[in-house]
């Protein structure tokens, strides 16, 4: 199975400023088509989860463009900038290559 | 506006059985394969089991296989997860998740309010 990774579990940020959230696979997550096979999704307190981010970069519907997925093979990055009080939550990565399916710890997310 | 609406779940005891169901609507619930997601109290995510658009494609997770059996019905628009030989570790909120591609890849654009399942003596 391929294990991943999260860091940091927990982040606290001012608004207005930069966050960062790293996602790294035991396994190369990079397709022979070119994709790399990563998600993003956002669970908000109380919520269910939300996909904010697919194929490693590419944003879903309605996702604002302050998110920003990046990386390739076996490291990921979720970036979000000028943070707001709607991004607090809990991030997780999930490589989409193989199943099965796994999902990385997860990296809470509040405000300052 | 597609909906997930899942049901069934309850406080069973260890051994017993259980059949969750995920009502679909809003998008067209034969072409998009599924998915069951669970979360443990305060725990993070586990994909449990997956049907392709058919049904006669499925896939599961190493901790529920050959207990656990997904189906669905695609003239009711309805998935549904038997659980056997129910654990205190089963213990979860289960997700209905959709697809985003039909019979694509694995990324879950919509989830279920999801429903609680409690296996405890």
């Amino acid at each position: 199975d391929i294990v991943m990774t999260q860091s940091p579990l927990s982040l606290s940020v001012t608004p207005g400023e930069a966050a960062s959230i790293s996602c790294r696979s035991s396994q190369s997550l990079l397709h022979s088509n070119g994709l790399n096979y990563l998600d993003w999704y956002l669970q908000k307190p109380g919520q269910s989860p939300q996909l904010l981010i697919h194929l490693g970069s590419t944003r879903a519907s309605g996702v604002p463009d302050r998110l920003s997925g990046s990386g390739s093979g076996t490291d990921f990055t979720l970036k979000i900038n000028r943070v707001e009080a709607e991004d607090v939550g809990v991030y997780y990565c999930m490589q989409a290559l193989q199943t099965p399916l796994t999902f990385g710890g997860g990296t809470k997310v509040e405000i300052k | 506006e597609v909906q997930l609406l899942e049901s069934g779940g309850d406080f069973v005891q260890p051994g017993g059985s259980l059949r969750l169901s995920c009502a679909a609507s809003g998008f067209s619930f034969s072409t998009y394969t599924m998915n069951w997601v669970r979360q443990a109290p305060g725990k993070g995510l586990e994909w449990v089991s997956g049907i392709f658009s058919g049904g006669s494609s499925t896939l599961y997770a190493d901790s529920v296989k050959g207990r656990f059996t997904i189906s669905r019905d695609n003239s009711k628009n309805t998935l549904y997860l038997q659980m056997n030989g129910l654990r205190a570790d089963d213990t979860a909120v289960y997700y209905c998740a959709k697809d985003q591609v039909p019979d694509g890849y694995w990324t879950f654009d919509y989830w279920g309010r999801g429903t609680l399942v409690t296996v405890s003596s």
